[in-house]
């Protein structure tokens, strides 16, 4: 899986947006841009997923730049449950058909600490 | 629908004794991957498997731990001989498929210490 760049942390307020940036200059074709985050002593959960045009869920909002060289998960009012870890993955859609590994590969991510 | 099942929550061995971690996957989920996160670190693969079979399992240390998913029951992982290096959270992962246009559902992971 190719590489992402995230900063280290970043605040936000309470029930304001909150833009978390993910670079990935070394995209190919085929990977899918996932996010994951992490509360305090929990598993991983899911956050969103997208290959090119941008996409929505309940949770998030994730935006690709045209180029797909960088994407921007935004959360649209930060709540103090969204504190976490934020994980910027990308993952090859032709494992199943003999390309990368199936796993998810974890950096460091984005400590996200919201206050009140 | 539940999520990812895993038990115990947490486990506490003894120097030398053998730890049995168990992950039931989401109900239609045929892919399983273990990950492990030591303390004060982020989360690396150890062992991903599809049922009865073991497709990668890059991320496993070479001696004392294996895993296995098979055709009836929960995914275990096994860790023989637990040393203190060993403590970590472990926890599971289930996907339907295993493209990378799936996500992956972990579960609340097993606290193993190691006294």
């Amino acid at each position: 899986d190719a590489k992402t760049t995230q900063p280290n942390s970043m605040e936000s307020n309470e029930e304001e947006p909150v833009h978390l940036p993910c670079n990935h200059s070394t995209i190919s074709g085929t990977d899918y841009i996932h996010w994951y985050r992490q509360l305090p002593s929990q598993g991983p959960e899911y956050v969103i997923h997208g290959l090119t045009s941008n996409v929505n869920n309940r949770m998030a909002s994730l935006a690709i730049a045209e180029d797909r060289k960088s994407s921007t998960l935004i959360l649209h009012r930060a709540t103090l449950r969204d504190a976490a870890v934020y994980y910027c993955i990308l993952r090859d859609v032709g494992w199943a058909y003999g390309g990368s590994q199936g796993n998810l590969i974890f950096g460091k991510g984005t400590k996200l600490s919201v206050k009140p | 629908n539940a999520g990812v099942m895993q038990n115990p929550r947490h486990l506490v061995r003894r120097r030398g004794q053998e730890a049995r971690l168990r992950c039931s996957p989401m109900k239609g989920h045929s892919h399983v991957y273990w990950y492990r996160q030591l303390p004060e670190e982020g989360l690396k693969f150890m062992v991903y498997l599809q049922k009865e079979n073991i497709i990668d399992e890059s991320g496993m240390p070479k001696e004392r731990f294996s895993a296995e998913f098979p055709k009836e029951g929960p995914s275990i992982l096994r860790i023989q001989q637990v040393v203190r290096g060993d403590s970590a959270a472990y926890f599971c992962a289930s996907s339907p498929s295993g493209s990378g246009s799936d996500e992956q559902y972990f579960g609340p992971g097993t606290r193993l210490t190691v006294t």
